[in-house]
């Protein structure tokens, strides 16, 4: 079965500094793709970024990036230049496939100092 | 844009009550699901639909069900509320290989 792990319950930033939110993953599967959401303390759930296992670039989207390690099962989301907006929990996702349904991981909370 | 809308932001209910939660997308969508979310354990999967009256299991049915008699309408049933299903809810749905979409969430606590 497939697994997402986050080990990071808790994350800091300055603000206007980077930081690299962790992702690892498990399935046997060749064919895969992953999704990151962000989840402000208001509840809904905002996609931000998808990588497809069998892409060869990393994704990007404006602050947002993807740094995919598919020999090492990872797939880390990057925020440059952290703004106090970005303070939210953020969930990795994998969806296998052709299957419809995701697995997530458990989430981390960001916050963004000023 | 995607709007997914949940009833209901906040609930309350008691233990032994019937409890309908429900959902509405106005994309068309043919797939739609139902999450609970817990701290520390992310968002599992209760179950979903990917047609009119189509369901599929996710990983945590026991003490659901649900029901899609209209393509934009999903809504999930606790047959008999006990606490253990205070929680945050979350419906989603979905096209193709498009990324989900979620509607803001309902809190439900059952006393």
């Amino acid at each position: 079965a497939q697994k997402i792990t986050q080990t990071q319950p808790g994350m800091f930033v300055q603000e206007k500094e980077a930081v690299t939110l962790d992702c690892t993953y498990d399935t046997s599967d060749q064919s895969y793709g992953l999704f990151w959401y962000k989840q402000p303390s208001s509840g809904e759930m905002i996609f931000l970024i998808y990588q497809g296992s069998y892409d060869e670039q990393n994704a990007t989207e404006g602050r947002y990036s993807l740094n995919f390690q598919k020999a090492r099962k990872s797939a880390n989301l990057v925020i440059s230049a952290s703004q106090l907006g970005d303070s939210a929990m953020y969930f990795c996702a994998m969806r296998l496939g052709s299957a419809r349904q995701l697995t997530f991981g458990s989430g981390t909370q960001l916050t963004v100092l000023p | 844009d995607v709007k997914v809308t949940q009833s209901s932001r906040y609930l309350v209910k008691r233990t032994g009550e019937k409890v309908f939660l429900e959902c509405v997308q106005d994309m068309d969508h043919e797939n739609m699901f139902w999450y609970r979310q817990d701290p520390g354990l992310g968002l599992r999967l209760i179950y979903f639909s990917y047609d009119v009256k189509m369901k599929e299991k996710g990983d945590i049915p026991e003490g659901y069900s649900v029901s899609r008699e209209k393509k934009e309408r999903f809504s999930l049933i606790l047959e008999s509320a006990s606490t253990n299903q205070t929680s945050m809810y979350l419906c989603a749905s979905q096209q193709g290989n498009q990324p989900q979409h979620f509607g803001d969430g309902t809190r439900l606590s059952i006393l």
